[in-house]
């Protein structure tokens, strides 16, 4: 069966300093692969996505970036964290024959 | 533009009374229709879906939603509430299987004893 792995659970950081964020995923090849983040009291919002290998789209500019360096990794970061950065990040996978998305833990992003 | 609307950002029900979500989504076509439940720090976890053929689907935990096209909504639904079913629900939809997934804003379940 497909499992989504993604660490760390929580991460305080100071501002200025950078962040990576992993997500991987097993039990299945080439999938999609989504970052969301979700603010305080907010909904999801749609970060980056990635249909393969070193393809990323971003969906909303901002300070972070993704990469893809495998085919079930994807990778969240940042070179200078700004205090707007805290959140609740989430990172996906999605079947395309299930069309629905199955959510990693996700990560408690706190920026101090 | 394709839209899901929860029009309940926040519903305090008693352990044992029934529950009710409202989603609402906004597309001439049909949609793929979800329920996610996320519980305090955690990630979202796939309660039910939607996809064609019988309106009425069943899902884990006990829960159930009915599409409804005249209405363009797609309601959770669960005869009584356990304590554990607090936390925060979220309606998706797709049209497609492309990326462009919405989920609506979320509403919050309190469930007091």
């Amino acid at each position: 069966s497909q499992t989504i792995h993604q660490w760390p659970a929580t991460l305080v950081q100071p501002v200025g300093s950078p962040l990576s964020l992993e997500c991987t995923v097993e039990g299945t090849s080439n999938p999609n692969l989504y970052w969301y983040r979700q603010a305080a009291g907010r909904g999801l919002q749609l970060l980056f996505y990635s249909v393969g290998i070193g393809q990323i789209s971003s969906e909303v500019p901002q300070n972070l970036s993704a990469s893809r360096p495998q085919d079930r990794q994807f990778i969240l970061s940042s070179k200078k964290l700004l205090l707007s950065d805290s959140g609740f990040y989430l990172c996906a996978w999605r079947d395309s024959q299930y069309y629905g998305y199955t959510f990693g833990s996700g990560t408690r992003l706190t920026v101090v | 533009a394709q839209s899901v609307t929860q029009p309940d950002i926040h519903i305090t029900v008693s352990e044992g009374a029934s529950l009710e979500l409202r989603c609402n989504y906004s597309y001439g076509a049909t949609p793929y229709l979800f329920w996610y439940v996320q519980s305090p720090g955690q990630g979202l976890q796939l309660l039910l879906k939607y996809f064609s053929g019988d309106t009425l689907v069943q899902g884990i935990k006990g829960f159930e939603a009915e599409f409804k096209r005249s209405q363009s909504s797609f309601n959770l639904r669960k005869p009584s509430v356990h304590w554990s079913d607090a936390a925060e629900y979220f309606c998706a939809s797709t049209w497609n299987t492309g990326n462009q997934f919405y989920f609506g804003t979320g509403t919050s379940l309190t469930v007091i004893p």
